[in-house]
């Protein structure tokens, strides 16, 4: 079974300096990982995703985030945060391993509310 | 939020009650998905759809009841059955294959009174 941890459900930073989200996951094969953001009372907006090659993948605002095969990690960052970063991040992994009719669900963490203060 | 519409966006029943949330997506996406979000458990699959006409149970499926007769459209009905129905709905749609991302709708609060 697939399953996604994130440690932290809050994490706060000053803004202008760098943000970190944990994520770590596990599958009983490859993972596809995938970073969504959420406002308040609003669907969640696609970040970035890891498939295959390069670990360090970049993506939508600013954000990139590193895959760790070796920690199974998958952790979301931004170089200089920015209050309209402050929002509910999520992580989510789909075992590409799982059968044909299972193919499409991804499991999601809990959810990492981030405070980014002026 | 593009491509994908939630209605209502704020629903409240009394207890005994079916309704049904609206789910409706011009992306031309094969795949949508019924999650539900309640607070420190992020998000947990009711039911899914791969393609017109079959849909499968996700973890949470009991109580809830689905369609999915057009391609674009994707009902959900919150059953009287359902013994805590409160929450915030979540549907989404995607491209069917394993790599692609799943766009979500707005959401639909739903209060039980």
């Amino acid at each position: 079974a697939q399953s996604v941890a994130q440690p932290e459900d809050q994490v706060n930073v000053a803004e202008g300096n760098p943000l970190t989200v944990k994520c770590t996951y596990s599958v009983s094969g490859n993972p596809y990982l995938f970073w969504y953001v959420q406002y308040p009372n609003r669907g969640l907006q696609f970040l970035l995703k890891y498939i295959t090659g390069d670990n360090l993948v970049k993506g939508s605002y600013g954000f990139e985030a590193e895959f760790n095969k070796s920690q199974t990690s998958f952790h979301l960052k931004k170089p200089s945060a920015l209050v309209s970063d402050s929002a509910l991040y999520f992580c989510a992994v789909r075992d590409i391993s799982v059968t044909t009719d299972s193919w499409g669900k991804l499991q999601f963490g809990a959810g990492t509310q981030v405070v980014v203060t002026p | 939020d593009g491509g994908i519409t939630q209605s209502p966006k704020y629903l409240f029943r009394k207890e005994g009650q079916n309704v049904t949330l609206s789910c409706e997506q011009n992306l031309n996406h094969d795949a949508m998905y019924w999650y539900r979000q309640d607070p420190g458990q992020g998000l947990r699959l009711i039911y899914y759809s791969q393609i017109v006409n079959d849909f499968q149970k996700g973890d949470i499926a009991e109580g809830y009841s689905v369609s999915r007769e057009k391609k674009e459209s994707f009902p959900l009905t919150v059953t009287s059955a359902q013994k805590n129905p409160t929450a915030f709905y979540l549907c989404a749609s995607s491209i069917r294959d394993t790599y692609n991302e799943q766009f979500f709708g707005p959401g639909t609060r739903l209060t039980v009174l």
